[in-house]
């Protein structure tokens, strides 16, 4: 089975300085990796995933995550925050030859501060 | 598309009632996902569906709380009787083809209050 380890539950920075929201995962198969975005009273929303190809995927609003099959890590990165993105971040992860679960870590708070 | 709908937003109820929470999928999708969200335990799969079938409810906390997916376009969640620890936002998510590829689509959540 999987599991996602997202390895700061709380990450403060100030407004355009740059972030990295970590995420580890453990899988015996091959996955797919996904971030997600709440936003405060909402639901998920998919920021970005790699499926395959590419190991650099990015966001319409300038995210990028790097896929690490060395070090199993899917690190989220941003080089100039906004305070619109504060948020909490989920990292997930999915078997490709099985199943349908996504299964999400414990999130990160994103706070950005003026 | 008007996405996934959840009703209702907010639900506030005394211990020992029945609360029934509900779900409509994005036409189309065929699997179908309840979450609990808690500030402590984070998010947590209760239960999905596939084709209407439930796969795996192994996330349900107990015997008091039961799901169903009558059709493709609608499922609910249903607590008897409800208990302060279930207090909780409750979010429906659905997918295509088990969203492994594409991922889920959330609802905007139900916020459960029992007291």
């Amino acid at each position: 089975a999987q599991s996602v380890t997202q390895l700061d539950s709380q990450v403060p920075v100030f407004e355009e300085a740059p972030v990295e929201l970590r995420c580890n995962y453990s899988s015996s198969v091959s996955v797919y990796l996904f971030w997600y975005v709440q936003y405060p009273n909402q639901g998920l929303q998919l920021l970005l995933k790699y499926l395959s190809g590419s190991t650099l995927v990015e966001s319409i609003n300038g995210f990028e995550a790097e896929f690490n099959k060395s070090q199993t890590s899917f690190h989220l990165r941003k080089p100039s925050v906004h305070i619109s993105d504060t948020a909490e971040y989920f990292c997930a992860v999915s078997e490709v030859a099985s199943g349908s679960r996504l299964t999400f870590g414990e999130g990160t708070q994103l706070t950005v501060n003026p | 598309d008007a996405g996934v709908i959840q009703s209702p937003r907010h639900e506030v109820t005394e211990m020992g009632q029945e609360v029934t929470l509900r779900c409509k999928p994005i036409s189309g999708h065929n699997s179908l996902f309840w979450y609990r969200q808690t500030m402590m335990r984070g998010l947590e799969l209760l239960i999905y569906f596939n084709n209407n079938v439930p796969i795996d409810d192994s996330g349900m906390p107990e015997d008091r709380f039961s799901a169903k997916m009558p059709n493709a376009s609608f499922s609910t969640l249903k607590i008897q009787p409800s208990e302060p620890r279930d207090s909780a936002v409750y979010f429906c998510a659905s997918s295509l083809k088990g969203g492994k590829l594409y991922g889920y689509t959330f609802g905007s959540g139900t916020r459960l209050t029992v007291v």
